[in-house]
């Protein structure tokens, strides 16, 4: 059972250029959201999803979009890299039960420098 | 924008000694989860409170949630080498599907 499986694990950008994080997740799980993580920052929420088609910002949405085609799936793109994204990027999937998040499945991570 | 501060930042101690981290804000939560860190992985949930003066433990830790549920405690009890990590707390506004974390405390458990 794979989990949440985030590509590519390591990435070197130069400013201004464009990517996209990968997410999967293999639970069926309806909850899908983006964190990215920095020293002293604990983790703060980029974008999250409730179900396929439905998606809302989180903390710190600027300069990334999401979308949500399939229960699956859940890229983030950066459209224009800056080197304030320099970051560590962590995919979380969970079921929701009640109007709330239960559990959430973390990725392995994707370390992001730009340069 | 909800603030969750732990405290502290960094510690370092003696196997066998106890230790607690705090988990503080001024916002009120449905529920409130810690998470453990290992480097180069994505947080493990440890444990989720959910109801104000709520204790649970697991095995050498001890979780506590405020009466107000604003605040949590993380105590650990002989700690061990295989504790360090990184720890998080995250807290929920219920209905808002927005788990925001802790800033994290790590801690180093030395043999």
């Amino acid at each position: 059972n794979a989990g949440v499986t985030q590509t590519p694990k390591f990435q070197v950008l130069k400013t201004g250029q464009s990517m996209t994080l990968q997410c999967a997740q293999d639970m069926n799980h309806e909850y899908m959201s983006w964190y990215r993580q920095d020293p002293g920052m604990g983790l703060r929420l980029i974008h999250y999803s409730v179900g396929a088609g439905i998606t809302d910002q989180g903390e710190v949405p600027n300069g990334y979009n999401v979308s949500r085609s399939t229960t699956e799936d859940f890229p983030l793109r950066l459209l224009s890299a800056a080197p304030s994204q320099t970051s560590v990027y962590f995919c979380a999937s969970s079921y929701s039960q009640g109007g709330g998040i239960e559990k959430l499945f973390f990725g392995s991570g994707t370390q992001l420098s730009v340069l | 924008t909800q603030l969750l501060e732990q405290s502290p930042q960094f510690l370092s101690i003696q196997e066998g000694e106890n230790l607690t981290v705090y988990c503080n804000s001024s916002s009120v939560f449905s529920s409130l989860q810690w998470y453990r860190q290992e480097p180069g992985e994505g947080p493990v949930l440890l444990v989720t409170v959910v109801t104000g003066g709520e204790v649970k433990k697991l095995k050498r830790l001890t979780f506590q949630f405020g009466d107000a549920r604003k605040d949590s405690s993380l105590h650990i009890t002989a700690a061990q080498p295989g504790d360090t990590g990184l720890y998080l707390c995250a807290g929920e506004t219920s209905g808002t599907y927005k788990y925001i974390f802790g800033t994290g405390t790590r801690l180093k458990v030395l043999a």
